[in-house]
Formats: structure tokens, sequence, C-alpha cells
């Protein structure tokens, strides 16, 4: 079975622009979490989605947005950006089957955003 | 608020010996624990997983024990071995929720 998949792998942008990035979950997993990578904080979560839901969100500003589609797969997208958004965006995806509980969430590689 | 701390940035060990990993947490709602293992430019790895009505989970070389009382948790590697060096970090979430708070990671160097 195929792994998380992330697209793009790296990303370069400048101040101000926005960017969006993909997701597709291992078949069959129907719940996806973002997460930022940043050196010294570890992973910082950044929003769930679950059957197309945004049903949990992190402490981060509205420029950082996300959404999920009918097949599962997932973009996030962030606006405006900034230099501080420089960071590894982690992706996982669980099988979840309910609208609650938790289960073992699986990583994609990573995009890594570099902001100039 | 850090609600997961590891608080061992790094850790050197010989190979064949035991690596021992710590993770404490301040949340009592926390009932479902993973622990991962990073290389640089690629993301986490599952390495094995806890709930809290055990308080020990094997997994061929590695074994995790939880301490409910102390909010503790820790992963035993045995017998450790070069390509275990890498970085681990430790999460953790409430059952109602699917969101994770993980750990700033320890990153463990295995000496040949």
């Amino acid at each position: 079975k195929a792994g998380v998949t992330q697209t793009p792998r790296y990303l370069i942008k400048t101040r101000g622009q926005q960017v969006t990035l993909s997701c597709s979950p291992i078949s069959g997993h129907r719940s996806v979490s973002w997460y930022q990578q940043t050196p010294g904080q570890g992973l910082q979560f950044l929003f769930e989605y679950f059957s197309e839901t945004q049903r949990n969100k992190g402490n981060f500003p509205g420029r950082f947005s996300g959404r999920q589609f009918s097949n599962s797969r997932s973009e996030m997208n962030v606006s405006t950006l900034e230099l501080g958004d420089s960071a590894l965006y982690l992706c996982a995806s669980s099988r979840l089957t309910g609208t609650s509980g938790t289960d073992t969430q699986y990583f994609g590689p990573g995009t890594r955003l570099t902001v100039l | 608020d850090q609600q997961v701390k590891q608080n061992s940035p790094s850790l050197s060990v010989q190979e064949g010996r035991i690596s021992i990993l710590n993770c404490d947490y301040t949340n009592s709602m926390f009932d479902y624990f993973l622990w991962y293992k990073k290389y640089p430019a690629e993301g986490p790895t599952f390495l094995i997983s806890i709930s809290s009505i055990k308080d020990k989970n094997e997994d061929g070389r590695f074994t995790v024990f939880l301490n409910k009382s102390a909010k503790h948790l820790s992963l035993h590697i045995v017998p450790s071995q070069p390509g275990d060096s890498a970085v681990y970090f430790c999460a953790a979430s409430a059952f109602s929720g699917n969101q994770f708070y993980f750990g700033t990671g320890t990153s463990l160097t295995v000496i040949p």
C-alpha cells in the first residue's frame, strides 16, 4: 500500500506571496492532519480534516488554511507569507472510521518551504 | 505551553547497549501515546504506540513504558544499533480527539 505523498517536496517563495501544498493520504485513510516543524520547536499541529470537515485546529493565524476533498486528499494554503513561515510542513493520515477517537498517524516526507 | 516535553535534546550510546529516551506530559487527559523516529529531510516514521490501559508495550527491540501517575513515558531500544541514530519524538493525544501534541525530540547517536 502506498504511503502518504506530499507535493511539492521543495518550494521557494518570497514574502507576501501565497502557497498551496498538497497531501494524498494512505488509501482508505479519511483523517488528514498538518504539522509545521521548525528547528527547536518540534512538530506544531496546524489542523485536522476528517470527511471534508475541519475537526481540530491548532494555534496558528488565519493565514493558514486548509481543505479536504471527497477523495480524502488535502491541501493547505498559506497566504501573505512571512519569513517565519519557512519550515518543513508535514502531512499525516490515519484510518479513523468515526467522527471521534484517535489513531496512529502516518507521515509523508514533508514539503520544505523557504520564504525569502 | 508545551504539554509534551523531551528534556534531553541529545543522547549518545554505545552500539549493543540500551538506549532510554524519556518523555513527560502535563495533560492528564492524554491516553494514547506514540513514538516516532525521524531522519533529516524525511517525515517521521511510526515506531510504537501505547494506550493508557497498558503500562508496557513491546515490538522487537523497542519497548515503551508508561507511568500514568508520574505522567512519564520512556522508549527503550535494546540492543542499540548505528542505524538507530536519528531524532526520536514522542506524541500524545486524548482519545476523544485526533490531535497529537509532540515533544521537541531527542537526537540519538549510537556509536559503533
